[in-house]
């Protein structure tokens, strides 16, 4: 049972213009919501992170949305580099889980930007 | 210069063998984590340590074995009883459980393949 999704494998975008990578999750749990960033053959560079407590959390060009009646937050990225062309992960946790930042990762999304 | 290293970056097994993969982080944090990514899916957990000789089992951890002796390292063992041992390996730390909602810092991987 998937508890994160990220439902579109791929995204492809121009440079310059807003990428908004989604992602949803079932366990109502979950409290702490992350974005990785991850290049081939390189572990994953935290991104940005949100609490449950907000619903927007914004760090230079990445922002990320929370809807938590909707059990859904998204990652908008602008303006989109070449550079921003990896895969991204969305990642949970929820409280009392047996670790404290006990991780639960969706699938990934792979972001191309054009140039 | 902080940071998580894993060694090696690649790693080859013949069938049958157990394999210790390396993990050693110097950012004072308490938990480590490792995690396996098959491609096209999402990281998951097999082993965590929220502190010095003490580590919990992950959603994964059947043909795998951990110990926790000193707080910077972490190292995985790979046993025989791992019957799909390919896969990339990635080891992550956090801060630890006395802190709520702390990301994972994850190092550069290691390649596991079977010969």
């Amino acid at each position: 049972d998937q508890q994160v999704k990220q439902n579109s494998p791929s995204l492809s975008v121009q440079e310059g213009r807003i990428s908004i990578l989604n992602c949803d999750y079932t366990n109502s749990m979950f409290d702490y919501f992350l974005w990785y960033k991850k290049y081939p053959a390189e572990g994953p560079t935290f991104l940005i992170s949100i609490s449950s407590i907000k619903d927007k959390n914004e760090d230079g060009r990445f922002t990320v949305f929370l809807n938590k009646s909707a059990k859904h937050l998204s990652l908008h990225i602008v303006p989109s580099q070449p550079g921003d062309s990896a895969v991204y992960f969305c990642a949970a946790s929820a409280p009392f889980s047996g670790a404290n930042s006990k991780l639960t990762f969706g699938k990934g999304i792979t972001l191309s930007v054009r140039p | 210069d902080g940071g998580i290293t894993q060694s090696p970056k690649y790693l080859f097994r013949k069938e049958g063998q157990n394999v210790t993969l390396s993990c050693e982080q110097n950012l004072n944090h308490d938990a480590m984590y490792w995690y396996r990514q098959d491609p096209g899916q999402g990281l998951r957990l097999i082993y965590y340590s929220q502190i010095v000789n003490d580590f919990q089992k992950g959603d994964i951890a059947e043909g795998y074995s951990v110990s926790r002796e000193k707080k910077e390292s972490f190292p995985l063992t790979v046993t025989s009883a791992q019957k799909n041992p390919t896969a990339f390996y990635l080891c992550a730390s956090s801060i630890g459980q006395q802190y709520s909602n702390q990301p994972q810092h994850f190092g550069d991987g290691t390649r596991l393949s079977i010969l």
